[in-house]
C-alpha cells in the first residue's frame, strides 16, 4: 500500500516562471487537499477536491494559482508568474470520506524556491 | 476568530526527561483534535487523534495527549524522550465537516544527549 506521493520533491525556479506540481493520492481516496507551509509556520489550507470537483478555495489561492483533478485521481497545482513570496513547502493530503471520520494522509511535500 | 495556538516555539529537553507540548484552540464547538510530527524536509506523520470519548488518548511512539474541554487544550506528553523525537510538532483541529485542517504554528523540539 503506497501512501500519498508528490512530484517533484524540490523545485527551484526564477521569478516569473510557471511551475506545476503533481500529487498522487492513496488509491480509492475520494478527497484531495492542498496546503502551503512557509518557514516557521504550520500548513495552511489552499483548496480541496471531492473526486474531480473543486469544492473550496482559500483566499490564499490567488489568481496565479490553479489546481485540477481531472479524473478524480491525481491532482496538479500550477503557479503562474511565480513570485519570491511563493517559496514554501506545498503539501498534498488525501482522505476517504466514509462514515463520520475522515482522516487525512499527507504526502512528503514539494519544496519550492523562487529566486 | 478560529485559531490554534502553540505557545512554545522551541523546547529543549534532555534525553530521558519528560515532555509536554501545549496546544490551545479557539472554536465555537469542540473540534476533532490531532497531533502531527514533521522531521526536516519530510511530510506530516500522525501521532494521535481525539474525536470523542476518553479524554486521554494514546498514540504512536509512546506519545499521549489529554483533551481538557474547560481549558480548550489538547497537550501532548511523553514520559521519557528519545533523541529520535527531535522534530517539529504540530497541533491541528478539524471541524465536524472535515473539510480542512487548521494547524498551529508548531513547536520545535530539541533533545540534548
Amino acid at each position: 500500500d503506497t501512501g500519498v506521493s508528490q512530484d517533484p520533491r524540490h523545485k527551484i525556479t526564477k521569478r516569473g516562471q510557471n511551475v506545476t506540481f503533481r500529487c498522487d493520492p492513496i488509491s480509492e481516496h475520494n478527497r484531495l487537499y492542498w496546503y502551503r507551509q512557509t518557514l516557521g509556520q504550520g500548513p495552511e489550507f489552499l483548496t480541496y477536491f471531492q473526486n474531480e470537483a473543486q469544492l473550496e478555495k482559500s483566499r490564499l489561492l490567488s489568481d496565479r494559482f490553479s489546481a485540477e483533478r481531472p479524473k478524480g485521481s491525481f491532482s496538479t497545482l500550477e503557479i503562474q508568474r511565480t513570485e519570491q513570496g511563493d517559496s514554501a513547502m506545498y503539501l498534498c493530503a488525501s482522505s476517504l470520506v466514509a462514515g463520520k471520520y475522515n482522516e487525512q494522509f499527507f504526502g512528503p511535500g514539494t519544496r519550492l524556491t523562487v529566486l | 476568530a478560529q485559531s490554534v495556538t502553540q505557545p512554545d516555539i522551541h523546547i529543549t529537553v534532555s534525553e530521558g526527561a519528560s515532555l509536554e507540548l501545549r496546544c490551545n484552540y479557539s472554536y465555537g464547538a469542540t473540534p476533532y483534535l490531532f497531533w502531527y510530527v514533521q522531521s526536516p524536509g519530510q511530510g506530516l506523520q500522525l501521532l494521535l487523534k481525539y474525536f470523542s470519548g476518553d479524554t486521554l488518548v494514546q498514540g504512536i511512539k509512546g506519545f499521549e495527549a489529554e483533551f481538557k474541554r474547560s481549558q480548550s487544550s489538547f497537550n501532548l506528553r511523553k514520559p521519557s524522550v528519545h533523541w529520535s523525537d527531535a522534530a517539529e510538532y504540530f497541533c491541528a483541529v478539524v471541524l465536524y465537516n472535515f473539510n480542512k485542517f487548521y494547524f498551529g504554528s508548531g513547536t520545535k523540539l530539541n533533545v540534548k544527549p
